[in-house]
């Protein structure tokens, strides 16, 4: 069965940096656009960044963009997302989840998400 | 990048039937026919309930449907059940995604 699993998060300082990944199983990693969406504490879905499966096509959200990085290493099943100069607003729970796309673009599969709060 | 537009709220009893709108514009939801509605309950991660407008993913009850007209979606819950309590975001493909602000369903 599809597993998404995410991992990295914590307590940081602002303007410090945290990486997080995204360890994927049960299905073809290689053959899926995969996404970052993050939830502040007591609020709403905010999508963050996805990337396609070869890693050639990449967007952002306008309120990440020149701060986080999203990338994948296909051989390890794994998506990552760099984060740098962050700042409070962006304390929130990060899930994973897989985009279906071509004919169809939604997320048919979300991790549980990991928690980073920034504060000093 | 602005969210898409859901009431903070709806209500409805047991076996009534319920509609949350989702508003956006004609570059995203009116163009496009790439919506999809989540459901989430209290931590939990959110399910795929309908995908492109108004298809459901197997598994989702057919109790559960999605239109769309104009710039607006809606997600109509037929036969409202105690479960149906959660929050229920619509999102929106037009080369990015975008999210509604959410809809807290209470079922009375």
């Amino acid at each position: 069965q599809v597993q998404l699993v995410e991992s990295g998060g914590g307590l940081v300082k602002p303007e410090g940096s945290l990486r997080l990944s995204c360890a994927a199983s049960g299905f073809t990693f290689s053959d899926y656009y995969m996404s970052w969406i993050r939830q502040a504490p007591g609020k709403g879905l905010e999508w963050v960044s996805y990337i396609s499966s070869s890693g050639s096509t990449i967007y952002y959200a306008d309120s990440v963009k020149g701060r986080f990085t999203i990338s994948r290493d296909n051989a390890k099943n794994s998506l990552y997302l760099q984060m740098n100069s962050l700042r409070a607003e962006d304390t929130a729970v990060y899930s994973c989840a897989r985009i279906v796309s071509g004919w169809d673009y939604y997320f048919d599969y979300w991790g549980q998400g990991t928690l980073v709060t920034v504060s000093s | 990048q602005s969210a898409l537009t859901q009431p903070r709220s709806v209500s409805g009893s047991p076996g009534q039937s319920v509609t949350i709108s989702c508003t956006g514009t004609s570059s995203d939801v009116g163009g496009y026919n790439y919506v999809s509605w989540y459901q989430q309950h209290p931590g939990k991660a959110p399910k795929l309930m309908i995908y492109d407008v108004s298809k459901r993913p197997s598994g989702v009850p057919d109790r559960f449907s999605g239109s769309k007209s104009g710039n607006t979606a809606s997600l109509t819950i037929s036969g409202l059940q105690a479960e149906d309590e959660a929050d229920y975001y619509c999102c929106s493909y037009a080369g990015i995604f975008l999210f509604g602000g959410g809809t807290k369903l209470t079922v009375l």
